[in-house]
């Protein structure tokens, strides 16, 4: 079975500053892994995946990932915060072996805020 | 492209009543996704569907949680009796098979009081 782990429930920045988010997983293969946003009040939207290839993967917004399988880690990262990054961040990882369609398994997200 | 569609955007109900919720994946995509969200279990997956077969139910809660999908276009949640333990955000999302992208409604806030 794979598992997801976001330490922490909440982390706080000031605007301009560098955003790190964790995310380890547990998979007994090499997983796809994935980032998802929520804004307030809306749905789950992708920031950005990781399949195959290039371990550091960009995504929207200015984020990045970097999928590193000694240290079962996809860390999200952004040089400089911005207000309207205020938003949870879910980690997810799916099976490849389960081809599409297959269901992700989300962390339990973290919240981010950002101090002006 | 409208998104995934869900209605309604906000129930509330008393304790025992049906409640059915409704969601419309984009088109093309063949695949659907029924989850719930509360503060203290997170964001939990019930079910999914591929070319509106029913795949994974092992995350419905109970018999009183159902789902069904009678074409590509539409499915609905269904919970009878409710309980005040069903109240949580409850989202729809589609994929077309592009190993997860899933596309996520609005989502509907459940309150059973």
């Amino acid at each position: 079975a794979q598992s997801v782990t976001q330490l922490g429930s909440h982390v706080s920045v000031s605007e301009g500053a560098l955003v790190l988010l964790r995310c380890n997983y547990s998979s007994s293969v090499p997983p796809y892994l994935f980032w998802y946003v929520q804004y307030p009040n809306q749905g789950l939207q992708l920031l950005l995946k990781y399949t195959t290839g290039a371990t550091l993967v960009k995504g929207i917004n200015g984020f990045e990932a970097e999928f590193k399988k000694s240290e079962t880690s996809f860390h999200l990262t952004k040089p400089s915060a911005h207000m309207s990054d205020a938003a949870e961040y879910f980690c997810a990882v799916s099976d490849p072996r389960a081809g599409a369609n297959s269901k992700l398994t989300f962390g339990k997200g973290i919240t981010l805020s950002v101090r002006p | 492209d409208a998104g995934v569609i869900q209605s309604p955007r906000h129930e509330v109900t008393e304790m025992g009543q049906e409640v059915t919720l409704r969601c419309k994946p984009i088109s093309g995509h063949n695949s659907l996704f029924w989850y719930r969200q509360t503060m203290m279990r997170g964001l939990e997956l019930l079910i999914y569907f591929n070319n509106n077969v029913p795949i994974d139910d092992s995350g419905m809660p109970e018999d009183r949680f159902s789902a069904k999908m009678p074409n590509a276009s539409f499915s609905t949640l269904k919970i009878q009796p409710s309980e005040p333990r069903d109240s949580a955000v409850y989202f729809c999302a589609s994929e077309r098979g592009s190993y997860n992208e899933q596309f996520f409604g609005p989502g509907t806030r459940l309150t059973v009081l």
